[in-house]
């Protein structure tokens, strides 16, 4: 089955800068990678999705890379700012299995002020 | 989106009884949801998929006798923690599939088992 590995588990940031976010997934049939955004006892929160149809997408400060070929995807975030501070989940998905997520171990954000 | 609403938000009970977790889609009739189970600083782990009408389809690892899922209606799942134990308490979270690729994520519910 699908695999996705997530990494940083940390990442602290000055408030301003940039945070990256990595994933990989191990199954070529995943075509749905969606990014969450997960505060203290809430429920994920979608921020932005990507098909593999496209390389690219972004909203704002916020935008997601998929390299196919290499099985990759990441989350970029400019101009950080101290209420993005949250555990971001990237997740991979495919038809074939009635579209369930399978999510990576997630990645705490600090945003420094 | 959708709103997805669970029932209760958190729930204390004790070793060896059963609790049963609602998950309701209040303006969205779902064929298909997804029970999921999140540890304290864990992700989120994929448990069940739950079709209207039909049998569940569990996760590898996941006990299908112990984590009764029922989806009777459009509207409504359950998920039974039967003879639940300290090592059940989790975040529990249910989410409804909308359209073709997104889902819709109840608020999640509490258990601890004491």
């Amino acid at each position: 089955g699908e695999n996705v590995e997530q990494h940083p588990s940390t990442l602290s940031v000055q408030e301003g800068d940039s945070a990256v976010i990595k994933c990989t997934y191990s199954d070529s049939a995943s075509n749905y990678f969606p990014w969450y955004k997960q505060e203290l006892g809430k429920r994920p929160q979608l921020i932005i999705d990507i098909r593999s149809n496209v390389g690219e997408k972004k909203d704002q400060r916020i935008a997601v890379t998929l390299n196919k070929t290499a099985k990759h995807f990441s989350l970029h975030i400019t101009e950080t700012q101290p209420e993005d501070s949250a555990v971001y989940f990237c997740a991979a998905s495919q038809r074939d299995s009635s579209y369930k997520l399978i999510f990576g171990s997630g990645t705490r954000l600090l945003v420094r002020p | 989106g959708a709103v997805v609403s669970q029932h209760p938000s958190w729930v204390i009970c004790k070793s060896g009884t059963s609790v049963k977790i609602e998950c309701r889609s209040l303006d969205f009739q779902a064929t298909t949801m997804f029970w999921y189970r999140q540890f304290p600083k864990q992700s989120l782990m994929l448990m069940a998929t739950s079709n209207e009408g039909s049998k569940a389809t569990y996760e590898q690892g996941v006990e299908k006798d112990k984590f009764l899922i029922n989806h009777a209606s459009l509207t409504l799942s359950t998920l039974t923690v039967t003879s639940a134990h300290p090592e059940d308490s989790s975040f529990y979270i249910c989410s409804q599939k909308g359209g073709l690729y997104e889902q819709y994520f109840g608020p999640g519910t509490r258990l601890t088992v004491t």
